[in-house]
């Protein structure tokens, strides 16, 4: 079955310290990986999406099929990094997307 | 431009009373999506709509119906609602399959 696994509920860090919010993925096909964020009082939105590999806000993300995972990585977080952050993967052939049951990112000064 | 629309933002309901919650995107997408979100289960899809005349159930679609009323609008209706349907309820669009989705500010459902 599909799956997306974010593993940790809440991470706490320190202002100016490495970020790296963890997602694994199950699907036997061809994955379409992304990255959502919700800020305070703010809508979900897009933060990156793995075939564009761009780096947005400082973060990146690599997508590693031999590890099924697409960690997100920062290598200096900021205040305004606090959000919560969802991984999510688009099924292939279909309109389908599943969501991790996301990360608190907690930065902290 | 406003993006996705969503009414209302907040609804309390008895079971058993039925609502259709709203969604409008002005951005001329294709793809119309709804989800639910709840504490430790992230976001579910219940309904999707690939484009205009089209709607297909998602991973939790029991107890809702969908229509897609045009381009523009993609409705969710309970017809007769339960306390497990107490959630917050997005509305989402994208202009294709996986491309970026966008999201409505949310619905935030109470069901006593």
């Amino acid at each position: 079955a599909q799956r997306v696994t974010q593993p940790e509920k809440l991470l706490s860090v320190f202002k100016g310290a490495p970020v790296e919010l963890k997602c694994n993925y199950s699907y036997s096909g061809s994955p379409e990986l992304f990255w959502y964020v919700q800020y305070s009082r703010q809508r979900l939105q897009l933060l990156l999406r793995h075939i564009s590999r761009e780096s947005i806000k400082g973060f990146t993300a690599d997508l590693n099929k031999g590890e099924t995972s697409f960690h997100l990585k920062k290598p200096f977080a900021q205040e305004e990094d606090s959000a919560m952050y969802y991984c999510a993967l688009g099924l292939a052939g279909t309109y389908k997307y599943i969501f991790g049951t996301g990360t608190r990112l907690k930065v902290l000064a | 431009n406003a993006g996705v629309t969503q009414t209302p933002k907040f609804q309390v309901l008895k079971t058993g009373q039925s609502m259709t919650l709203q969604c409008a995107q002005d951005m001329n997408h294709n793809s119309m999506y709804w989800y639910r979100q709840d504490p430790g289960m992230g976001l579910r899809l219940i309904y999707y709509s690939a484009s205009e005349g089209t709607t297909d159930k998602g991973e939790v679609p029991n107890g809702y119906n969908v229509s897609r009323l045009n381009k523009r609008e993609f409705s969710l209706r309970l017809e007769s609602a339960a306390p497990s349907q107490t959630s917050v309820y997005f509305c989402a669009s994208s202009e294709v399959a996986y491309n970026e989705q966008f999201f409505g500010p949310g619905t935030r459902l109470t069901v006593l």
